[in-house]
């Protein structure tokens, strides 16, 4: 168990709708990053913050957004589905507020099913 | 662009027999190197890190890895596979670049054990 929460574990949805992932980082970590899993693009990064604030971008649409809250938990916002978006989605936190060496600790993820 | 090649979707490898799973990545700088394996179901855990010094790196459940910066590697080995090392394999490069953190991920390896 490495500390790190998600919910829910399972998220069944039709094309169109919008979700919320929600993440709860380990005790003491002040960043998390999220991440998209799935068979054709393989685990990709899609954003990180740092004690509230966004610090880095990737491959993230602009469907999607996420925000982390004073209580340090995030939440990865999904709209407009579509069946292309089902994946798994992880968050994982890490101590420090970046840089290369920072070890980051994953959840077990939400697997996201859009119908 | 900094990237990770997994050479090798799935191997299979007698329970008992040495194992090692290979990783090349392509980095401007001296890079931080990850591996991290995913049972089924379940998240990503950390099995060792490189980030400088001592190029051989001992890890989690008997594992460790060799940094070989003439060949750009970082293969992953354990001298006795155990069944319960069956399990998806990523090698990951931490980004140095960035503000934030992202971490690069192979495509993963798929390691079946036979008894």
């Amino acid at each position: 168990d490495s500390g790190v929460t998600q919910t829910p574990k399972h998220l069944i949805t039709a094309t169109g709708q919008r979700v919320t992932l929600r993440c709860s980082p380990r005790s003491g970590d002040l960043s998390v990053y999220w991440y998209q899993q799935s068979l054709d693009q393989g685990l990709q990064f899609l954003i990180h913050y740092y004690n509230g604030e966004e610090r880095a971008k990737g491959n993230i649409l602009e469907r999607f957004s996420a925000q982390q809250f004073p209580d340090l938990h995030s939440e990865l916002n999904l709209s407009s589905l579509e069946l292309g978006d089902s994946a798994l989605y992880f968050c994982a936190s890490s101590a420090l507020s970046g840089g290369a060496g920072d070890t980051q600790y994953f959840g077990p993820g939400t697997r996201l099913t859009v119908l | 662009a900094q990237s990770v090649t997994q050479p090798d979707i799935h191997i299979t490898v007698s329970e008992g027999a040495s194992l090692e799973l290979r990783c090349n990545y392509s980095y401007g700088a001296t890079p931080y190197l990850f591996w991290y394996v995913q049972s089924p179901g379940q998240g990503l855990q950390l099995l060792l890190k490189y980030f400088s010094g001592d190029t051989l790196v001992q890890g989690i459940k008997g594992f460790e890895a060799e940094f070989k910066r003439s060949q750009s590697s970082f293969n992953l080995r354990k001298p006795s596979v155990h069944w319960s090392d069956a399990a998806e394999y990523f090698c990951a490069v931490g980004a140095r670049n960035q503000a934030g953190t992202a971490l690069i991920f192979g495509k993963g390896t798929t390691l079946s054990v036979s008894s």
